[in-house]
């Protein structure tokens, strides 16, 4: 019930095309997180949000916290090689401080 | 900046055998984390601490210990490794519980 289901698990994606991934739950989130993780690396994070409702950018990224609580979307405009990597959302559930991580969505980008 | 710093980076274990992962921050972060990342998944909370001397459990703690001394350190002990707990094991801290926490570069475990 607190897991969470991100989709699509892999894109490849011509530069220059937008993306869009998202990650869904049974279970009410507080916050979500969206990181980014390249080969032999630590995630970083892209975004963070804490509100229903919220959209936010961050350059070419926008992501949006979904109004029932329970899902939340990025989205990656004019795509470019060095976006490539696995995208991860992430978040505590509600009345629960263990956060949760997606298997991820990994993202390929062709020149 | 160092940030999260994780020691060692790659570490072969025997089965039974013992270890400690060690991770410093130097950001003055209250919450430090301890994942671990299985090939092609996300990453699962094993431990947490939200201050000096006080840690909690999270997803999947069995088969390790923490401890929190100082702010800036929070070592993972791993008691009697298990084939299991071959993995990519990341330390994270943040100033706030669960907000932009910033990730060490991971320590590469497997124990054969």
């Amino acid at each position: 019930g607190q897991q969470l289901n991100q989709s699509p698990q892999s894109m490849f994606i011509q530069e220059g095309e937008d993306v869009s991934m998202n990650c869904t739950s049974s279970s009410i989130f507080n916050t979500w997180l969206w990181y980014k993780q390249e080969p032999g690396e630590g995630p970083v994070l892209l975004i963070a949000l804490y509100k229903a409702g919220e959209l936010t950018s961050n350059g070419r990224l926008t992501a949006q916290f979904g109004i029932t609580r329970k899902d939340s979307f990025l989205n990656i405009s004019a795509s470019i090689p060095s976006d490539v990597g696995i995208y991860f959302c992430a978040g505590p559930p509600f009345n629960n401080n263990d956060m949760r991580f997606g298997a991820g969505t990994r993202l390929t980008v062709k020149p | 900046n160092a940030g999260v710093t994780q020691t060692p980076k790659f570490r072969i274990l025997k089965i039974g055998q013992s270890m400690t992962l060690q991770c410093t921050q130097d950001m003055n972060h209250n919450y430090m984390y301890w994942y671990r990342q299985d090939p092609g998944m996300g990453l699962k909370l094993i431990y947490y601490s939200v201050g000096a001397g006080i840690t909690d459990k999270g997803e999947v703690p069995n088969g390790y210990n923490v401890s929190r001394s100082t702010t800036e350190d929070f070592p993972l002990r791993l008691e009697l490794a298990a084939p299991s707990q071959t993995s990519v094991y990341f330390c994270a801290s943040s100033g706030a519980l669960y907000t932009e926490a910033f990730f060490g570069q991971g320590t590469r475990l497997t124990v054969v």
